[in-house]
């Protein structure tokens, strides 16, 4: 059963850069797709972007001028990178495994456990 | 970018009742629609993709159902696991996007 975790700071100062981190479990991450997630406090949740190994991330277009997604096969991980942070980028941000597959779509079938991120001086 | 509305905001039922969620698209999102279950402090749980394929350990009682932008998520009797909140999402243009979620609260 794959597992992923989240990793990073859960106090970010504004116009800083968020650094999150994704480990999996059981190294199945070159076999995937991975993505970012995330839910503001009380609010519904909202694609952030995806990643596979042999292909370009695809990132949302409202926050692709300040977003990185990258992969690094050899250590498990999948990592966000968001710039100028505010604070209505407050939220829970949620890693997930693209593993459900049908009809050329892929859907979320694990998830982390969500890393609350909070953006404030 | 699509934008998803759900009704009602919240839906109150007694146990062993059946529900019916809500869901509707801005323009045609075809069949491509999934529903998402999430209890407080979890992370969301893939029910349904393609409209009305269940996820591998989605029970039989949830069934959806609609097209091009009218969908539906009906429990048929609802158990006390499935007061959660359920987020309709269209997964046939990228950006993918969520419903405000309806969530189903015990009457």
């Amino acid at each position: 059963q794959v597992q992923l975790q989240e990793s990073g700071p859960g106090l970010v100062k504004p116009s800083e850069t968020l650094s999150l981190t994704c480990t999996v479990s059981d190294g199945s991450i070159g076999d995937s797709y991975w993505s970012w997630i995330r839910q503001p406090p009380g609010k519904a949740l909202e694609w952030i972007g995806f990643i596979r190994f042999d292909r370009n991330p695809t990132y949302n277009p409202s926050l692709s001028s300040r977003l990185t997604i990258s992969l690094e096969t050899s250590k498990n991980q999948f990592s966000l990178n968001l710039r100028s942070m505010s604070a209505a980028d407050t939220a829970v941000y949620y890693c997930a495994r693209l593993g459900r597959c049908s009809l050329g779509h892929c859907h979320p079938d694990h998830w982390g456990q969500g890393a609350l991120v909070t953006v404030s001086s | 970018e699509i934008v998803m509305t759900q009704s009602p905001v919240t839906l109150s039922v007694s146990p062993g009742e059946r529900a019916t969620l809500s869901c509707r698209a801005s323009q045609s999102v075809g069949n491509n629609l999934a529903w998402y279950q999430q209890t407080p402090g979890q992370a969301p749980r893939l029910l349904i993709y393609d409209m009305s394929t269940r996820a591998p350990d989605t029970p039989d009682r949830f069934s959806g159902s609609g097209s091009g932008t009218d969908f539906t998520l009906t429990i048929s009797s609802l158990q006390s696991e499935d007061f959660a909140v359920y987020y309709c999402q269209q997964h046939d243009k990228w950006p993918r996007t969520f419903g405000p979620g309806t969530k189903v609260d015990v009457k």
